[in-house]
Formats: C-alpha cells, sequence, structure tokens
C-alpha cells in the first residue's frame, strides 16, 4: 500500500526558506500517470494547493505561490522537496503531500499525515 | 480561481441519520468534483472523484451527485466513524481549489 510521509524542520524563522521532503513508500515516484504534489491548511482555513511534479520534473504551481515555490524531485531516493522561500507568518500552517492521479478527471488520492510548519522568530 | 462553497460549516448529527452536504462552485466545473473526508491528526481519504464515482474501499453509504455549479455529498446512515470534515474540492482549472469544509459532530 502506497504511503506518503512528511518530514522536515517544524519552526522557520521570518524570510528564511522553508524545505520539507515527502517520502514515497510502497510505490515507485516514477510511475506513470501520477503527480505528486503539496497542499497546506493554515490555522483555522481551508485548504490550499501550493504545485505539483511530475516525476520528470514537470512542475505546475499556484499562482499565488510561483514566485517563492519551487518543488522538485529525486527519483533514486523516491522522494520529492517543497522549498517556499521569504516565509512569513501567513505560511503557518499543516502541510501534506499528496499522490494526484493524472487522468480525464484528476484527484488526490493518497495524501501523507502532514507536517506542521510554524514560522516564527 | 473557482471559487468552492460548502453549507453548511457546521452539523450536528446522530448515528443513523441521513446527512447532506452541499458544494457549489462559482463557475461551472461540469463534474470535475472531489469529495474528501479528514479526521484530525490523519491524512486525508478521497472518497468520490468525478461527481458520483466513489473511490474504491469507499462504503457504500456514501454518495455524490450533481454537474455544473452544484454538488452534493450524501450519507445515508451516518456511522460513528464518519465523524470528520468533509471537503470539496475542484479539478475543472488549475490551481485546483477546495472549499472551507463541512464538520460533521456528534448530536
Amino acid at each position: 500500500q502506497l504511503q506518503l510521509q512528511e518530514s522536515g524542520p517544524g519552526l522557520v524563522k521570518p524570510s528564511e526558506t522553508l524545505s520539507l521532503t515527502c517520502t514515497v513508500s510502497g510505490g515507485s515516484i516514477s510511475s506513470s500517470s501520477f503527480y505528486w504534489g503539496w497542499i497546506r491548511q493554515p490555522p483555522g482555513k481551508g485548504l490550499e494547493w501550493i504545485g505539483s511534479i511530475y516525476y520528470s520534473g514537470s512542475t505546475y504551481y499556484n499562482p499565488s505561490l510561483r514566485s517563492r515555490v519551487t518543488i522538485s524531485v529525486d527519483t533514486s531516493k523516491n522522494q520529492f522537496s517543497l522549498r517556499l522561500s521569504s516565509v512569513t507568518a501567513a505560511d503557518t500552517a499543516v502541510y501534506y503531500c499528496t499522490r494526484l492521479k493524472d487522468s480525464y478527471y484528476s484527484y488526490m488520492d493518497v495524501w501523507g499525515k502532514g507536517t506542521t510548519v510554524t514560522v516564527s522568530s | 480561481d473557482i471559487q468552492m462553497t460548502q453549507s453548511p460549516s457546521s452539523l450536528s448529527a446522530s448515528v443513523g441519520d441521513r446527512v447532506t452536504i452541499t458544494c457549489r462552485a462559482s463557475q461551472s466545473i461540469r463534474n470535475y468534483l472531489n469529495w474528501y473526508q479528514h479526521k484530525p491528526g490523519k491524512a486525508p481519504n478521497l472518497l468520490i472523484y468525478a461527481a458520483s464515482t466513489l473511490q474504491s474501499g469507499v462504503p457504500s453509504r456514501f454518495s455524490g451527485s450533481g454537474s455544473g455549479t452544484d454538488f452534493t455529498l450524501t450519507i445515508s446512515s451516518l456511522q460513528p466513524e464518519d465523524f470528520a470534515t468533509y471537503y470539496c474540492q475542484q479539478s475543472y482549472s488549475t490551481p485546483p481549489t477546495f472549499g472551507q469544509g463541512t464538520k460533521v459532530e456528534i448530536k
């Protein structure tokens, strides 16, 4: 059974770069028809899509975050990563990694449990 | 971006009740609509995609309907394990966007 696990610092200082990694187990990140993505949920707010990546490196980003976001993939480690630069308190959130089925209908069929990141000095 | 609006924001119900949650899109999304269940501290779980297709392994008491701008998620007979927050999400256009969630609580 495919599982996703987020990892990374739980505390980041304002203006610094948030870095998270998602490790894929029980399956290959190089599977066709799937993208791999990041979603976040600030405290008391809704879910926000950050962006997605294909194993080949092709990416899609939310326009609202595009200037600060980089998502990368390491197929040799079966991992993909998120970097969000110049963070502020507004970036405090639970961050989830997901698998996105890329077909006529796309949907997020596997999620990690999420990791909490707080932006504070 | 397409705005997704769910109602109600929360509801109280008893085991065995029929529960209906509504999701409205700010423009037509045809049937590009997914539903997720989320329990605190756990990974969100895909329930329904393409507005009405039940994801493998999801109990048949969950059903979805709608097209265009108006959608519903129905739980035919609420079970103790169904108390959670439910989100709709459109996959019609990028960026994919979510409703604000509906929390289903025990009455």
